[in-house]
């Protein structure tokens, strides 16, 4: 596609339900990244994948956090468990090459997540 | 890890006055982007600049790699302006894109 794209936009839901968010990132881009963004804060990194695997996760905070990319382009992020604390807006990358040189990082508009 | 600084944390302008917003970072970079958060949310690419100075309409950013700093200038300011600018790198550690807090901007009419 365009750009990145990231489903759902908005997700309410109670706390201990599961809940999975997805990201389509650009056609072609072979490394995809999750980011969480609290209000007032900066973006804060979560999990990246080169190709299918996940070549870094040391920024999942729990083991309810779980995010895969079967084929090397989808990625779905899932949370189980949910706690009023998962609350934030949940942001896809993704960018041409991995790391360490990476060419430019492409942002989606995130999934906005509201555990109540 | 790599620290990003960046300075000031706030802003308000008026409308047409020019600013200059600073990125300080703790390593070596093999990757510096700036980003304008909108209001809906939305990181909006700026510049891709690990290096050197570019250029795009009434904003401009030069990265001085060796001294491990950059500055983005926005000229003519205008209420659109308005929103959070991040800068963020990629250091030589493999370490994906790292974040500063942030400068929040505000023009005003």
């Amino acid at each position: 596609g365009a750009g990145v794209s990231q489903t759902p936009s908005n997700k309410v839901t109670e706390k201990g339900k599961y809940v999975e968010l997805r990201c389509d990132p650009i056609s072609g881009h072979t490394a995809l990244y999750w980011y969480r963004q609290s209000l007032g804060q900066g973006p804060e990194f979560l999990i990246y994948f080169q190709g299918t695997g996940a070549a870094d996760d040391s920024g999942l905070p729990n083991d309810r956090f779980f995010a895969v990319r079967p084929e090397g382009s989808v990625s779905t992020l899932k949370i189980q468990r949910t706690e009023r604390g998962d609350s934030a807006v949940y942001l896809c990358a993704s960018s041409p090459y991995g790391l360490p040189n990476t060419g430019e990082l492409f942002f989606g508009e995130g999934s906005r997540l509201t555990v109540l | 890890g790599i620290q990003v600084e960046q300075s000031p944390p706030d802003l308000i302008l008026q409308e047409g006055a020019n600013s200059t917003l600073r990125c300080n970072f703790s390593d070596s970079v093999n990757n510096l982007q700036w980003f304008h958060q909108n209001p809906w949310g939305q990181l909006i690419n700026l510049f891709y600049i690990p290096s050197g100075t570019k250029q795009n309409g009434r904003l401009s950013a030069t990265t001085v790699a060796t001294e491990r700093y950059s500055l983005l200038y926005i000229s003519s300011s205008q209420t659109t302006d308005s929103g959070v600018y991040f800068c963020a790198v990629v250091d030589s550690g493999n370490t994906p894109l790292v974040f500063g807090k942030g400068t929040r901007l505000s023009v005003i009419a």
